[in-house]
C-alpha cells in the first residue's frame, strides 16, 4: 500500500482480555516502531525491529506485552490480559533505512479502550 | 541515556512567527528531527538536520546545532491550522537506531 496500515482503527475490549494489534509498513522499510500514546501525551517507545530482529525491547512496560515481526513486512503487537492502564492510541511507524533521512511514516494508530 | 526537552506548550497569534526548541542529552545520534501531530491524527514528518546549521522548507525552518545540544523548529506566516503539538526526535546511534521522541510542544494559534 501507499502508506503504513494498522488494525484494527479502533478497539473496544474487556479487563483481562488479549488484544492483538496489526501494522503493516511500507513496503521497503526496514525499521519499524511501536509507540504509545495517552491522551494529551507524548510518544512513548515501546519496540524497535531492523528486519525481523529487536534491538531493542526496553519499552515494552511489562510482560503482558510481546511484539514480532515477519521479515520485513507485518508486525503484531500483543498485550494479554489487558488492564484499564493499558488504554492508549497504540501507533506504528516505519522507515526506510537506518541511517538515512530520518523520516519516519506512521499510521493512523489503533485506539485501545480496555473496560 | 537520551532525552529530549521541550516546551510543553507555546501560544501566538496568526501571522507571528514562532520559535520551538529542542534541547537534548545523548552520546550519539544521526540527525534530529521534527514531526507535527494534529488532534486525533498520525504524527508527519516536518524536516530533519544531519548537519549543523538551518535547514528550510517553506513557512518552516529547522535548526541544529550538535555543539550546543540543541535545535529549533521556526515556524514563520503562522495560519490556524498550524495549531498541533510538534516534537524533535532522534534517531540514537549506541541503540541500534532507535528513534527517540521529546514529549511535544502544544502550539495554539490565536487569531
Amino acid at each position: 500500500g501507499a502508506g503504513v496500515s494498522q488494525s484494527p482503527s479502533n478497539k473496544v475490549t474487556e479487563k483481562g482480555k488479549d488484544v492483538e494489534l496489526r501494522c503493516d509498513p511500507i513496503s521497503g522499510h526496514t525499521a519499524l516502531y511501536w509507540y504509545r500514546q495517552r491522551l494529551g501525551q507524548g510518544l512513548e517507545f515501546l519496540i524497535y525491529f531492523q528486519g525481523n530482529s529487536a534491538p531493542d525491547k526496553s519499552g515494552l512496560p511489562s510482560d503482558r506485552f510481546s511484539a514480532e515481526r515477519t521479515g520485513e513486512s507485518v508486525s503484531t503487537l500483543t498485550i494479554q490480559r489487558t488492564q484499564q492502564e493499558d488504554s492508549a492510541v497504540y501507533l506504528c511507524a516505519s522507515s526506510p533505512q537506518l541511517e538515512g533521512g530520518g523520516q519516519a511514516f506512521f499510521g493512523q494508530g489503533t485506539r485501545l479502550t480496555v473496560v | 541515556g537520551q532525552s529530549l526537552e521541550q516546551p510543553s506548550e507555546v501560544t501566538a497569534v496568526e501571522g507571528a512567527i514562532v520559535q520551538i526548541n529542542c534541547t537534548y542529552q545523548t552520546s550519539g545520534f544521526y540527525g534530529l528531527s521534527w514531526y507535527q501531530q494534529h488532534d486525533g491524527g498520525a504524527p508527519t514528518f516536518l524536516s530533519y538536520n544531519a548537519l549543523d546549521g538551518l535547514e528550510e522548507t517553506g513557512r518552516f525552518s529547522s535548526f541544529l546545532s550538535r555543539s550546543d545540544s540543541y535545535g529549533y523548529l521556526l515556524l514563520q506566516e503562522l495560519q490556524m491550522k498550524d495549531s498541533a503539538s510538534y516534537f524533535c526526535a532522534v534517531r540514537a546511534v549506541n541503540q541500534g537506531g532507535k528513534l527517540i521522541f521529546g514529549q511535544g510542544t502544544e502550539l495554539s494559534v490565536k487569531p
